[in-house]
């Protein structure tokens, strides 16, 4: 079965600095989907980023990009210049192959700080 | 415009007593989702459905019932909650996910959140 890792829970930035989230998965699937999602207070789940991984260029989203390695099963997210509106939680999430579920992991809490 | 709504946003009930949460989106996508979010846990899939008449478990369905009597339309029932069902719900919907069984991963747009607790 899929399974999505998020090694920190926590993590926090000063803000105009950039953060770099982990993301590890597992799977014997050839061709997934990986994205971030973010959570600010409000509690609503929007999309940051997302990844297929058939394509080798790393995708990104003006201050988000992520850093993508198949082989390694790892997805990080990097945040570029920080602002206070980034703090939020943000789960990455995998989907695959023939199955049609979706996977998240734990989360990570970020906080940028002024 | 485009969106999921859930209702209620928030409810709190008894054990025992049913409940439905509805969830209904407008971008006449094939895929509805439930999942719980649980600190710690992250999102987890309770149901999914590819199409109307189509639904499949995901990681948690005990003590959860779904139907897709319409593609619009994809209610989450608890028939006799339970003080461990207490928990964040979140319906979600996207494209087709799958096209004669491939995996589109198309991204999913979620609704509000449901903030439930079971007494």
């Amino acid at each position: 079965a899929q399974t999505v890792t998020q090694s920190q829970p926590e993590m926090s930035v000063q803000e105009a600095e950039t953060v770099t989230l982990s993301c590890t998965y597992d799977t014997s699937e050839s061709n997934y989907y990986l994205f971030w999602y973010k959570q600010p207070p409000s509690r609503q789940m929007i999309l940051v980023i997302r990844q297929e991984a058939y394509k080798q260029q790393n995708a990104t989203e003006n201050r988000f990009s992520v850093n993508f390695q198949k082989a390694a099963k790892s997805f990080s997210l990097k945040i570029s210049d920080s602002q206070l509106g980034d703090t939020a939680m943000y789960f990455c999430a995998f989907t695959g192959g023939n199955n049609n579920d979706m996977r998240f992991g734990a989360g990570t809490r970020l906080t940028v700080k002024p | 415009e485009a969106q999921v709504t859930q209702n209620p946003r928030y409810l709190i009930t008894v054990t025992g007593k049913k409940l439905t949460v509805t969830c209904s989106q407008n971008m006449n996508h094939e895929y509805m989702s439930w999942y719980r979010q649980d600190p710690g846990l992250g999102l987890r899939q309770i149901y999914y459905s590819m199409n109307v008449e189509v639904t499949d478990k995901g990681d948690v369905p005990e003590g959860y019932k779904v139907s897709r009597k319409e593609k619009r339309n994809f209610p989450l029932i608890l028939e006799s909650p339970s003080p461990n069902q207490t928990s964040l719900y979140f319906c979600a919907s996207s494209l087709l996910m799958g096209l004669a069984g491939g995996n589109k991963g198309d991204t999913q747009y979620f609704g509000p959140g449901t903030r439930l607790t079971v007494l």
